[in-house]
């Protein structure tokens, strides 16, 4: 069946630094999403892809479409403090057009002052 | 600013107790979805709706039920809770139309069964 891999699985990275993640399948998609979930909260949509080589900014993030449409990459840049978090991507399940979607294990990013 | 939100933050229930897991939406969204977030496992469709009224399974749906008498309103039960029920739970809601996969999700109900 569908299934979304994320990597890396976690990320310990200092202040400053930037960061890549991707998530892979081995089907095709027709959306990407990136959420962010911080310790304790549900997860806020950070990014939504729609178009195979699509790259959109939100703030300091990038997320792009994979040209593939198998996969799709988020970047952060100059990382801070607050962004520690479980990241996922998540993309909607094949036959379905009511909205259900599939998710990745989630990457964790720590981020050290 | 739009907002999902759930009725409880935190909840400890006994063994065996009917829970009630509210959680209601102000963006006049048509889709409804409660989700379980453990550890390891991600995070799992217990019930989604489409419409009032209408329910439909997701992955783990065994012990639970929903009920659905209001657009903005999606309530997950516990006919009676189990230790194994132990988990985060997550609501979430989407739009129909071009933005139907992007799911909104409320702040979580940690719940613990003694």
């Amino acid at each position: 069946g569908q299934q979304l891999n994320q990597s890396p699985q976690s990320m310990f990275i200092q202040e400053g630094e930037d960061v890549s993640m991707n998530c892979t399948s081995s089907s095709i998609f027709n959306t990407w999403l990136w959420y962010k979930q911080e310790p304790g909260e549900g997860p806020v949509l950070l990014i939504a892809l729609y178009k195979a080589g699509e790259l959109t900014s939100n703030g300091r993030l990038t997320a792009q479409f994979g040209i593939t449409r198998k996969d799709s990459f988020l970047n952060i840049s100059a990382s801070i403090p607050s962004d520690v978090g479980i990241y996922f991507c998540a993309g909607p399940m094949r036959s379905s057009n009511t909205g259900k979607l599939i998710f990745g294990q989630g990457t964790t990013l720590q981020v050290k002052p | 600013d739009v907002k999902v939100t759930q009725s409880s933050r935190y909840l400890v229930k006994r063994t065996g107790e009917k829970v009630f897991l509210e959680c209601v939406q102000d963006m006049d969204h048509e889709n409804m979805f409660w989700y379980r977030q453990d550890p390891g496992l991600g995070l799992r469709l217990i019930y989604f709706s489409y419409d009032v009224k209408m329910k439909e399974k997701g992955d783990i749906p065994e012990g639970y039920s929903v009920s659905r008498e209001k657009k903005e309103r999606f309530s997950l039960i516990l006919e009676s809770a189990s230790t194994n029920q132990t988990s985060m739970y997550l609501c979430a809601s989407s739009p129909m139309g071009g933005r139907i996969n992007e799911q909104f999700f409320g702040p979580g109900t940690r719940l613990t069964v003694l």
